[in-house]
C-alpha cells in the first residue's frame, strides 16, 4: 500500500534551536518527494522537490534530505524563527501518476520565544 | 503573477445540498488539482484535470465531481452533503501533470482553499 509516514507528530521548540522532521514512505513506482510548509487555514506552500537522484536540497534556513534505497527523507530547520510554527507535510508523487499526490499526517511545529 | 484563486473562502451548508467551489489556476497553468483536507483524514486528492479532460481521480464517491473549462479555470461540486464533507478544499495547479518537460518540476502552487462547514 502507498503511505506516507511523518514523525514526529507534533513538536515544540524554542526559538534559535533547530530541529529535523522525519518522513518515511513505502510510495512506488517513486517520482518525486516534496516538503511544503501550511500556517494555521491556509494553503500549503511548497519548500522542496527532490528527484530520485537527489539526496540534499536547500531553501534558505530548510535543508531536506533524502534516501532512495531506504525510502527516507527529513527536513531539517536551522536557526528557528516564530514564523516557522506551521504544520510540515511530507508528499510523494507516485510515477505516472500526475498529481495524485500521496500526503503524510504532517508535523506540527510550534517554535516558542 | 497572480496565484492560484478560490472562491468562496468560507461556506455553510446544509445536510442534502450540494456546493459548488470554483478556481482560477495561474495564467499559463494547465493543469488544476483537488485535494480534501480534514483533521482526521488529512490530505486527500480528488481529482486532477488537465486541458478540460479528468486525468485522474481520487477514492472519493461519486458525490463529488468537478469539471475544467478551456481557460483552465475549474469548479468542482460536491451533491447531497454529508457531515463528513466539512473540510478545507484546496485547488493546485501546475504547468503541466506529467514530468518529462524540459525545466518541468511539476511543482504544484495551492490556492488558499475554501472552507466547508456542513450542518
Amino acid at each position: 500500500k502507498n503511505q506516507v509516514e511523518q514523525s514526529p507528530q507534533s513538536l515544540i521548540i524554542l526559538e534559535g534551536k533547530n530541529c529535523t522532521l522525519q518522513c518515511n514512505y513505502t510510495v512506488s513506482p517513486f517520482s518525486n518527494l516534496r516538503w511544503y510548509k501550511q500556517d494555521t487555514g491556509r494553503g500549503p506552500v511548497s519548500l522542496t522537490i527532490m528527484t530520485f537522484s537527489e539526496n540534499t536540497k536547500s531553501n534558505g534556513r530548510y535543508t531536506a534530505t533524502l534516501d532512495a534505497d531506504t525510502k527516507q527523507s527529513s527536513l531539517h530547520i536551522t536557526a528557528s524563527q516564530l514564523s516557522d510554527s506551521a504544520s510540515y507535510i511530507c508528499v510523494v508523487r507516485r510515477g505516472n501518476a500526475g498529481n495524485m499526490l500521496t500526503f503524510g499526517g504532517g508535523t506540527r511545529l510550534m517554535v516558542k520565544p | 503573477k497572480a496565484g492560484v484563486t478560490q472562491t468562496p473562502r468560507y461556506l455553510i451548508k446544509t445536510r442534502g445540498q450540494q456546493v459548488t467551489l470554483s478556481c482560477s489556476p495561474i495564467s499559463g497553468h494547465r493543469s488544476v488539482s483537488w485535494y480534501q483536507q480534514t483533521p482526521g483524514q488529512g490530505l486527500q486528492f480528488l481529482f486532477e484535470y488537465f486541458s478540460e479532460t479528468q486525468r485522474n481521480k481520487g477514492n472519493f464517491p461519486g458525490r463529488f465531481s468537478g469539471r475544467q473549462f478551456s481557460n483552465s479555470r475549474s469548479e468542482m461540486n460536491v451533491s447531497t452533503l454529508e457531515l463528513g464533507d466539512s473540510a478545507l478544499y484546496l485547488c493546485a495547479s501546475s504547468r503541466a501533470s506529467f514530468m518529462g518537460l524540459a525545466g518541468e518540476t511539476g511543482e504544484l502552487f495551492f490556492g488558499e482553499g475554501s472552507r466547508l462547514t456542513v450542518l
